[in-house]
């Protein structure tokens, strides 16, 4: 099975910083990674797949790159409506991984 | 819109069963995937496996083997979670959520089911 590490657990930035959030895969997958977003008491909520393909209707302050066993998170400008837990999530393959969580505060 | 509807909490005792529904609107229910996803209280995600909605394949990650079955009723475009044996380490939060247009990753999600197993 690929793990997915995510790193760091948790952040504490300002407003207006730059946030990165990175995920290493066990093995390569491609770009076949996906990144959620889950505020707190709220259902996840899917912000970019193909590890850079920015879903539809999510602020262009996330972004998202790397490949094969790389990957990462930025949002370039961190806001209050931000806070939340970030996952990491693999697809190449069954079963489809999620990295740990990465809890962003401000 | 596309739009997955669970069916509400449960509270069960150790060793009774539970049935979680997850009823899809807005597009073709058999175009694509159904997942599972678990979360304990206060921690991650965890893919629990899919259910090929136009053969009715389900496939299980590890340590979702055995108790737990996926089923469809295509007729009312609703998949289901079926756990058998509950434990109280079974208590979670169910999402079903559907797959991607260009790829398997979780696309839509449902409102998620609370599932309590305490005596």
């Amino acid at each position: 099975d690929i793990q997915m590490t995510q790193s760091p657990p948790s952040l504490s930035a300002s407003a207006g910083d730059r946030v990165t959030i990175t995920c290493r895969a066990s093995q390569g997958i491609s770009n076949y990674v996906a990144w959620y977003q889950q505020k707190p008491g709220k259902v996840p909520n899917l912000l970019i797949y193909g590890a850079s393909t920015l879903q539809s209707g999510v602020s262009s302050r996330f972004s998202g790159g790397g490949s094969g066993t790389d990957f990462t998170l930025t949002i370039s400008s961190l806001q209050p409506e931000d806070v939340a837990t970030y996952y990491c999530q693999n697809y190449v393959s069954a079963p489809r991984t999620f990295g740990q969580g990465t809890k962003v505060e401000i | 819109q596309v739009q997955l509807v669970q069916s509400g909490s449960e509270l069960k005792k150790p060793g009774a069963s539970v049935k979680v529904s997850c009823r899809a609107s807005g597009y073709p229910f058999t175009t694509y995937a159904i997942n599972w996803v678990r979360q304990a209280p206060g921690q991650g995600l965890e893919w629990m496996g899919w259910i090929n909605t136009n053969t009715g394949t389900p496939t299980y990650a590890q340590g979702f083997t055995g108790r737990f079955v996926f089923f469809l009723d295509s007729s009312v475009s609703t998949a289901y979670l079926q756990i058998s044996s509950l434990k109280a380490e079974d208590t979670a939060i169910y999402y079903c959520v559907r797959g991607g247009h260009h790829g398997d990753y979780l696309f839509a999600w449902g409102q998620g089911t609370l599932v309590t197993v305490s005596s």
